[in-house]
């Protein structure tokens, strides 16, 4: 049972333009949520995360979006970079629990 | 500051055969976890460890142990392997503060192979 959901495998951008990677939860308990970056051969590496009490959240070329109602996330790279051609994914957990749930993945190539 | 390290970085096993993976890291965290990461899957809790002298399954614990062996270590054995335990396994650690967790830092991972 996938509680954390990147329905797209793959994105390839152009460099400058805007990334824009997606994720869904099911859990309604999910209050703290993260994005990873992760290059091959190396563990992920922390890039940003939103707690709940927010919609958005930015730091730099990175900006994560958060719509509760809707349980979904988005994480936006603008302007995009060759250097940001990672697997990007997604995590979330609820308060008082230390079991982080990550989605499956998504391959950003910036060209 | 090394962070967190893991031993071995690549590992081949035959079925049944037995091994134990180590972490340490040296951020003075006082919660640690293993996941293993397998194709279309993503990451997959195994089990965590909330603090020294506690730990906890995960999302798929079925054919691990673990051992929290003071606050730096913690160790995941595979007492009799399956082909189905091949994966990378990641070690990573993070502050628990008792409500949230702080972002978590990983290893560089092991790639383990059964055969």
């Amino acid at each position: 049972d996938q509680q954390v959901k990147q329905n797209s495998p793959s994105l390839s951008v152009q460099e400058g333009r805007i990334s824009i990677l997606n994720c869904d939860y099911t859990n309604s308990m999910f209050d703290y949520f993260l994005w990873y970056k992760k290059y091959p051969a190396e563990g992920p590496t922390f890039l940003i995360s939103i707690s709940s009490i927010k919609d958005k959240n930015e730091d730099g070329r990175f900006t994560v979006f958060l719509n509760k109602s809707a349980k979904h996330l988005s994480l936006h790279i603008v302007p995009s970079q060759p250097g940001d051609s990672a697997v990007y994914f997604c995590a979330a957990s609820a308060r008082g629990n230390n079991d982080m749930r990550f989605g499956a993945g998504t391959r950003l190539t910036v060209k | 500051n090394a962070g967190v390290t893991q031993t071995p970085k690549f590992q081949v096993l035959k079925t049944g055969q037995s091994m134990t993976l180590q972490c340490a890291q040296d951020m003075n965290h006082n919660s640690m976890y293993w996941y293993r990461q397998d194709p279309g899957m993503g990451l997959r809790l195994i089990y965590y460890s909330a603090s020294e002298g506690t730990t906890d399954k995960g999302e798929v614990p079925n054919g691990y142990n673990v051992s929290r062996l003071n606050k730096r270590e913690f160790s995941l054995r595979l007492e009799s392997a399956a082909p189905s335990q091949t994966s990378v396994y990641f070690c990573a650690s993070s502050e628990w503060s008792g409500d949230l967790s702080g972002e978590q830092y990983f290893g560089p991972g092991t790639r383990l192979t059964v055969t």
